[in-house]
């Protein structure tokens, strides 16, 4: 079954860039009807979508993170990156990369990585 | 301020029926499906129902989902204490063009 591990620094500090990775254990990432998401989840609140990638390298990203967020694919790697620009506290949370599923109307994550806390302070 | 709203809490004894909601609008719910998650503590989340109604592989059939209109509902019968955990709703925003969640709901099973 598909396993997914987040990676990266748990520190960053404030106006530098946030960059973690997941990588895709038990199938291959390049699979057709799968998006590759992230999503994060400040300490104690609900969950926030940041965005996704294809295979193909299309994005969809979060209208609020659009200027600052970049992901990336590399499938030779079976691994999908995040960078976060010009990162402030607010974006103190755990991140998570899941695999997105896509249908007419539809769209569910499933399986979730474990998740990675990143804090950003001095 | 989440784009689908839940109540903040729900509680239960153990063997009742619970029920938590979940409020839209027509560029989600209203013409989208809806997906739930069950989150517990210090764990990511796991997918409990996807396309409204329809159950993942491994989900007991406690759990179950409907929607009508613009809002959705997860249903969870015969409560057990292992059931205590945070729940979200999700739909796709037509809108926004990517996926929205619910506030969450926490259960506690009395």
């Amino acid at each position: 079954q598909v396993q997914l591990q987040e990676s990266g620094p748990g520190l960053v500090k404030p106006s530098q860039t946030l960059s973690l990775t997941c990588t895709v254990s038990g199938g291959s990432i390049s699979s057709s009807s799968y998006y590759w998401s992230w999503i994060r989840q400040p300490a104690g609140k609900g969950l926030d979508w940041i965005g996704r990638i294809y295979t193909s390298g299309s994005t969809n990203y979060n209208p609020s993170l659009k200027s600052r967020v970049t992901i990336s694919v590399d499938t030779s790697k079976n691994q999908f990156s995040l960078r976060l620009s010009s990162v402030t506290a607010a974006d103190t949370a755990v991140y998570f990369c899941a695999r997105g599923h896509y249908g007419s109307g539809t769209f569910w994550f499933d399986p979730w990585g474990q998740g990675t806390l990143v804090t950003v302070s001095s | 301020q989440s784009v689908l709203t839940q109540p903040p809490s729900a509680s239960g004894t153990p063997g009742q029926r619970v029920t938590i909601s979940c409020s839209g609008s027509s560029s989600n719910i209203g013409s989208n499906t809806v997906n739930w998650y069950q989150q517990l503590p210090g764990t990511a989340p796991k997918l409990l129902i996807y396309s409204d109604n329809q159950r993942p592989s491994g989900v007991p059939d406690r759990f179950s989902g409907s929607k009508s209109g613009t809002s959705a509902s997860l249903a969870i019968s015969g409560l057990q204490s292992e059931d205590e955990a945070d729940y979200y709703c999700a739909a796709w925003d037509d809108t926004l063009y990517g996926p929205v969640f619910g506030g969450g709901t926490k259960l506690t099973v009395l």
